[in-house]
């Protein structure tokens, strides 16, 4: 594919409700790494994979998000029990990796939890 | 989609002038930096980056100058144009160990016709 692809594109949930959210990385691209994006702020780190391991996992917020990248290509983040503080973009990156940071980011999900 | 930056410190130039935003960061162990522009709905989308061995880098219009004194970086676009108007994010990677990048909080251009 030409770059990162996000799904759903809008995702609205009830509080209480679980979510996926899927991230096509580029291919052949090592690493992929989550963000979240509240409106009028900067991406906020959530997590970083490298191929299949989940190196660092620091960002996410509380134990409701989990990530999962299992076959070192697609990753889903999924969050439990949403609540209306995850409603946000929720964007993905991908970059080759081995010294290049590069990120490319996806379009995100948009997030809202009524 | 959602606009980004509702906000946002906004920076307003007339078309054909240059721009220049800027960025201070608190880290000294950063050694990489790095630009981006988000248009509404869309993901941040590479401009520019810049390692920390270098001062100053060039590219199409655009230039990152970076002083690691003053613990300071900016971007200049050359002949601002409308379709320049956007929200622009500077990010850095402040620990070799660390492959994340942390974004500051967004300029937001407008370009006047």
């Amino acid at each position: 594919g030409a770059g990162v692809s996000q799904s759903p594109r809008y995702k609205v949930a009830k509080r209480g409700q679980d979510v996926a959210l899927r991230c096509d990385p580029i291919s052949g691209h090592v690493s992929l790494f989550w963000y979240q994006q509240a409106l009028g702020q900067g991406p906020e780190f959530l997590t970083y994979f490298q191929n299949e391991a989940q190196l660092d996992k620091s960002g996410l917020p509380s134990d409701r998000f989990f990530a999962e990248r299992p076959e070192g290509s697609v990753s889903t983040l999924k969050i439990q029990r949403t609540q209306q503080e995850d409603s946000a973009v929720y964007l993905c990156a991908s970059s080759l990796g081995q010294g290049n940071e590069k990120l490319f980011f996806g379009s995100g999900t948009q997030l809202s939890v009524l | 989609g959602e606009s980004v930056g509702l906000h946002l410190p906004t920076l307003s130039v007339q078309e054909g002038d240059n721009s220049i935003i800027n960025c201070a960061y608190s880290n000294s162990a950063s050694d990489y930096f790095i630009w981006y522009k988000q248009e509404s709905g869309k993901g941040p989308q590479f401009i520019i980056d810049i390692r920390s061995n270098m001062d100053k880098r060039q590219g199409q219009r655009v230039t990152v100058l970076l002083n690691k004194t003053v613990k300071h970086h900016s971007l200049q676009i050359a002949a601002t144009q409308p379709g320049d108007s956007a929200v622009y994010f500077c990010a850095e990677r402040g620990d070799t160990g660390r492959r994340a990048l942390t974004f500051g909080s967004g300029t937001r251009l407008q370009v006047q016709p």
